[in-house]
């Protein structure tokens, strides 16, 4: 069955610190993989998926099938980056059905 | 407004009465979705649908029910709320063309049963 993991359920880093938010998957198919994020009282938003290859807001994700993860990564922190984040496999031959992981709460302290 | 639209935002009911949380976009996506959201779960799938009249269940669909008479309105129906329904609801929608695969989300409805 799919399933996607992220491990952390909060990360506390500091202002200027490297972040690094793990995720895990698993699943049969190709699969389309996202990070979404939500800031404090906003609607849930795209952040990034793995086709694009882009670098948005100093973040960026590799899609690894190897190891089946897609990591976000970010060199240096801000403040601004304090937020959750959901990382997100799509599935194109299961009705387009997302399937998102639990959540990491990202706290950036100054 | 332009986009994706829940109502109510906030909502307090008692166990056992029926609710309805409304959603309603404007792109005439073809997809939609309805999740919750709870501490340490993430979002669940609970219902979605690929067209009007075609919905079907997801990971957690006890005790709730959806329609989709017209592409835009995709409303979500708990029957009987019990004191587990209790969470954020987030419906969303599937881009299509250049915003192929990405979800767009509502703001969501904030349920609490008493």
């Amino acid at each position: 069955a799919q399933r996607v993991t992220q491990p952390e359920k909060l990360l506390s880093v500091f202002k200027g610190a490297p972040v690094e938010l793990k995720c895990n998957y698993s699943y049969s198919g190709s699969p389309e993989l996202f990070w979404y994020v939500q800031y404090s009282r906003q609607r849930l938003q795209l952040l990034l998926r793995h086709i694009s290859r882009e670098s948005i807001k100093g973040f960026t994700a590799d899609l690894n099938k190897g190891e089946t993860s897609f990591h976000l990564k970010k060199p240096f922190a801000q403040e601004e980056d304090s937020a959750m984040y959901y990382c997100a496999l799509g599935m194109p031959d299961s009705w387009g059905k997302f399937q998102f992981g639990a959540g990491t709460q990202v706290v950036v302290t100054p | 407004d332009a986009g994706i639209t829940q109502s109510p935002r906030y909502k307090i009911t008692e166990t056992g009465r029926q609710v309805t949380l409304m959603c309603h976009q404007t792109w005439s996506h073809s997809y939609m979705f309805w999740y919750r959201q709870d501490l340490g779960h993430g979002l669940r799938l609970i219902y979605y649908s690929a067209a009007a009249d075609i919905t079907d269940k997801g990971e957690v669909p006890d005790g709730y029910v959806v329609s989709r008479s017209k592409t835009e309105n995709f409303p979500l129906t708990l029957e009987s709320a019990t004191r587990s329904q209790t969470s954020v609801y987030f419906c969303a929608s599937r881009g299509e063309g250049i915003t192929s695969g990405e979800l767009f989300f509502g703001e969501g409805s904030r349920l609490t049963v008493l």
